[in-house]
């Protein structure tokens, strides 16, 4: 079955530096692919999604690229903030309306 | 819009009593989601409903658990009888139709003890 594997957190990283967080999808066809982020107390919300491959979803300084080839959806951000600390979640949806997330990877952002 | 409005936002219950859990989805949205957040299990779909019918309850965890939608802008989720293990975060969330997004409330936290 379609499954999303993303890395195990937490991360931790300084103010302003270069942030990664590596998602990879299977799947059979070619599902949507989502970021969803949630903040301590509260529920998901949608971050950026692309719908096809090669495209790119960015918000709030977020991107993340839909590579066909590698079947990967990786989320970057070239100088986080300290309220960019959440947990993050990759998530894929194909034909139906089960959408699958990944375990979601916790990110810490020191001042 | 006012959101997926869950209800209640915390909950401390004995073992063995019952649990009622609900939800108002989003004017519109014929999809509705229960998912359970556990920091072992991750976020688990526990079943989705469409136009108020129950598509998929595969991740029910056992007959304790049930999940009704009587209507368009309610639904329920009811653990009977609760366990210590029941205690997670308890999602609902709503989708306008197949491949969107959906909109997540903002939780219901279940202490069983």
């Amino acid at each position: 079955g379609d499954s999303v594997t993303q890395m195990e957190g937490p991360v931790t990283l300084s103010e302003e530096a270069f942030l990664t967080i590596n998602c990879t999808y299977t799947a059979t066809g070619y599902p949507s692919l989502f970021w969803y982020v949630q903040y301590p107390g509260e529920g998901l919300q949608l971050l950026l999604k692309a719908t096809k491959a090669d495209d790119k979803g960015s918000n709030k300084g977020f991107e993340a690229t839909y590579r066909k080839e590698t079947t990967s959806f990786h989320l970057e951000k070239g100088s986080v903030q300290v309220s960019d600390s959440a947990v993050y979640f990759c998530a894929s949806l194909r034909g139906g309306f089960k959408t699958i997330f990944g375990a979601g990877t916790r990110l810490f952002v020191k001042a | 819009d006012a959101g997926v409005i869950q209800s209640p936002r915390h909950e401390v219950t004995e073992m063995g009593q019952e649990v009622t859990l609900r939800c108002k989805p989003i004017s519109g949205h014929d999809y509705l989601f229960w998912y359970r957040q556990t920091m072992m299990r991750g976020l688990e779909l526990l079943i989705y409903f469409n136009n108020n019918v129950p598509i998929d309850d595969s991740g029910m965890p056992e007959d304790r658990f049930s999940a009704k939608m009587p209507n368009a802008s309610f639904s329920t989720l009811k653990i009977q009888p609760s366990e210590p293990r029941d205690s997670a975060v308890y999602f609902c969330a709503a989708g306008p139709g197949a491949g969107n997004t959906i909109y997540f409330g903002e939780g219901s936290w279940l202490t069983v003890v």
